[in-house]
């Protein structure tokens, strides 16, 4: 059985910073991409980052360019994103979800239950 | 950027009637599009991928149809469970983009 455990969100002043995890288990890791997709409160699914199953291609949103960055341990099959410079409009339940197919076009078919970011002062 | 746009935002259907969700893209994405499921309080739920697609465990009450910049999810004769949020993603292009979504609720 997929599962996708996220940990690492909580509470934080505007210009802090965060490292959000996603433990895998239940596949091959290093064989699938992974993305991070971010809900904030009341809203819709927002599209935010991903990773090539090696680890060695990555891809933002525009919004988080510059301050978020995706990454990768298959060694452990957790994925991470490091969120900088955050601001309000950041705050969001961050979900990691599973590439569904091999290539650089897959769907997401499996998504773990979020960790919740909260930026305020 | 490509723009995913869904229509409507609320759609209003009975127990056992059929409902229509569109998704439009601002340019063709091919077949690439997924579509999900949210139930307050829960993650997503892949439905179909591939445009028609179903994903595993989806019952066939759900439909995907189209192509290119135009296309219909489907759900045959609504049960009480389907009441959620649907979503549809392109996967065709960086970066990936979601609709807004819309909400099928009881009438």
């Amino acid at each position: 059985e997929v599962q996708l455990l996220e940990s690492g969100g909580g509470l934080v002043q505007p210009g802090g910073s965060l490292r959000l995890s996603c433990a895998a288990s239940g596949f091959t890791f290093n064989t699938h991409a992974m993305t991070w997709v971010r809900q904030a409160p009341g809203k819709g699914l927002d599209w935010v980052s991903a990773i090539s199953a090696g680890g060695s291609t990555t891809y933002y949103a525009d919004s988080v360019k510059g301050r978020f960055t995706i990454s990768r341990d298959n060694a452990q099959s957790t994925l991470y994103l490091q969120v900088n410079s955050l601001r309000a409009e950041d705050t969001a339940l961050y979900y990691c979800a599973k590439g569904g197919m091999l290539g650089s076009r897959y769907y997401l078919d499996y998504w773990g239950q979020g960790t919740l970011v909260t930026v305020s002062s | 950027e490509i723009v995913m746009t869904q229509s409507p935002a609320t759609l209003s259907v009975s127990p056992g009637e059929r409902a229509t969700l569109s998704c439009r893209a601002s340019q063709s994405v091919s077949t690439n599009l997924a579509w999900y499921q949210q139930k307050p309080g829960q993650a997503p739920r892949l439905l179909i991928y591939g445009a028609s697609s179903g994903a595993t465990g989806i019952p066939a009450r759900f439909s995907g149809s189209g192509s290119g910049t135009e296309f219909t999810l489907t759900i045959s004769s609504l049960q009480s469970e389907d009441f959620a949020v649907y979503y549809c993603q392109q996967y065709n292009n960086w970066p990936r983009t979601f609709g807004q979504g819309t909400k099928v609720e009881i009438k």
